[in-house]
Order: C-alpha cells, then sequence, then structure tokens
C-alpha cells in the first residue's frame, strides 16, 4: 500500500537557517504530494502542494518539488523564522473510486530558536 | 470563507464511557473525512464520507466507533465504549463541491483533543 517516510525529528535550527526536511513515498500510480504544517494547538494548514513530476509547490518561502525519479518530495525554505516552529507533514493522495484520500508521514516537529 | 468547524475543543472521559464529536464542513463541500492523530504519528484516516454516503469506513473500529452525516453537511463520530488508547486527536476534513468529483486538497478543523483516563 502507499506510503510516506520522512525524517525524524524533531529538529532545532537558529533563526535564518536553511532548512531541509527529507520525505520520500511508495505509492502504486501518480500521487498528489502534500505539505501539511501544524502549528501549536492548531489543526492542521495545508503548505503546498504538487500534483505532477517536476511541479514545484512554494508557499511562504517553502519550497518542494515532485520527484518521480527518487520518489522524494523534501520541503526547504531559505532562511526559517521563528514563527515557523511546527510540525511538518508530509502527505500523498491517490485517487481510488473517486476518493482522494491522504496518506501522512509521522510528521517533524521544527524549533526555530532566535 | 468559513473554515471547517469542531466542538468541543477538549473532552476528558474515563475509560469504558461514551463520548461525541462534532464537525461542520466547509459550506458546500460534499467530501467529509474523520481522521485520528495519535501523539507523535500522523494523521490516520478513520471514515471518509460523499455527501451522506460512506467511501470507506475500512480503518474505522466498528466495533465501538460509528459516524453519520445523515443530510450531507454535518458529522458526528461517536466512541462507545472508550478505551484508554483512544486518547487522540480526532480531525475534520473536508474537500470538493456538491456535485462536483472530489478533488484532492482538504482543508482540515482545529481537531478535538480527547482523553480517556
Amino acid at each position: 500500500g502507499d506510503s510516506v517516510t520522512q525524517m525524524e525529528g524533531p529538529v532545532t535550527l537558529s533563526e535564518e537557517a536553511f532548512l531541509t526536511i527529507n520525505c520520500t513515498y511508495t505509492a502504486t500510480g501518480y500521487p498528489s504530494l502534500f505539505w501539511y504544517v501544524q502549528y501549536p494547538g492548531e489543526g492542521l494548514q495545508l503548505l503546498l502542494k504538487a500534483t505532477k513530476a517536476d511541479d514545484k509547490g512554494s508557499n511562504k518561502g517553502f519550497e518542494a518539488t515532485y520527484r518521480k525519479e527518487t520518489t522524494s518530495f523534501h520541503l526547504e525554505k531559505g532562511s526559517v523564522q521563528v514563527s515557523d516552529s511546527a510540525v511538518y507533514f508530509c502527505a500523498l493522495s491517490e485517487p481510488g473510486a473517486g476518493s482522494y484520500q491522504l496518506t501522512f508521514g509521522k510528521g517533524t516537529k521544527l524549533s526555530v530558536i532566535p | 470563507e468559513a473554515g471547517v468547524a469542531q466542538s468541543p475543543r477538549y473532552k476528558i472521559i474515563e475509560k469504558r464511557q461514551s463520548v461525541a464529536f462534532w464537525c461542520n464542513p466547509i459550506s458546500g463541500h460534499a467530501t467529509l473525512y474523520w481522521y485520528q492523530q495519535i501523539l507523535g504519528q500522523g494523521p490516520k484516516l478513520l471514515i471518509q464520507f460523499q455527501n451522506n454516503g460512506v467511501v470507506d469506513d475500512s480503518q474505522l473500529p466498528k466495533d465501538r466507533f460509528s459516524a453519520e452525516r445523515l443530510k450531507g453537511v454535518d458529522s458526528t463520530l461517536k466512541i462507545q465504549p472508550a478505551k484508554l488508547e483512544d486518547s487522540a486527536v480526532y480531525l475534520c476534513a473536508s474537500s470538493g463541491l456538491a456535485g462536483v468529483m472530489s478533488t484532492d486538497t482538504q482543508y482540515f478543523g482545529p481537531g478535538t483533543r480527547l482523553t480517556v483516563l
């Protein structure tokens, strides 16, 4: 079945450092890929998505490129801020019978210190 | 545009008691999902509705969990009786416009944090 593996945390960075959170996936077809972010005490928010190979999703300075050859969707940001402290989830969605169920990774907790 | 609403935000019960969670999706969204998120893990799908019909409930522990979406709008998830391992955050999400095929982007509510003692 489908699965998502993302780098384990927690990750602690200083403000303005470069961020990479690795994510790889296993899927039978051609999934859409997502990064969701969960701030403390809140629900999941869609951060960015990509629906086909070589697509780049971007939002709020975060980027991720859909790499079919390496089955990866790594999240990057050039300069993190304290406000980026949250848990980040990589996920995939593969349509089946009109259903777009999400399969999530375990999440990576990011802490950014001033 | 209002987001996905859930209530209550927090609930503490003792094992073997029953509990119910409520979700109101984004207006016009035909597809509704319930997820269970255990501490330190990613969300796991429990059940998916398309309008008022069940699309997938294969991961719902049907001996104790039930869910309904009678009028194709809001939904209720119930646990009876609760076990210690049911302690988790229960997330509701919605997607897709009514009358249109589901889309791949889901929008999540704030969740209900359940603690079973």
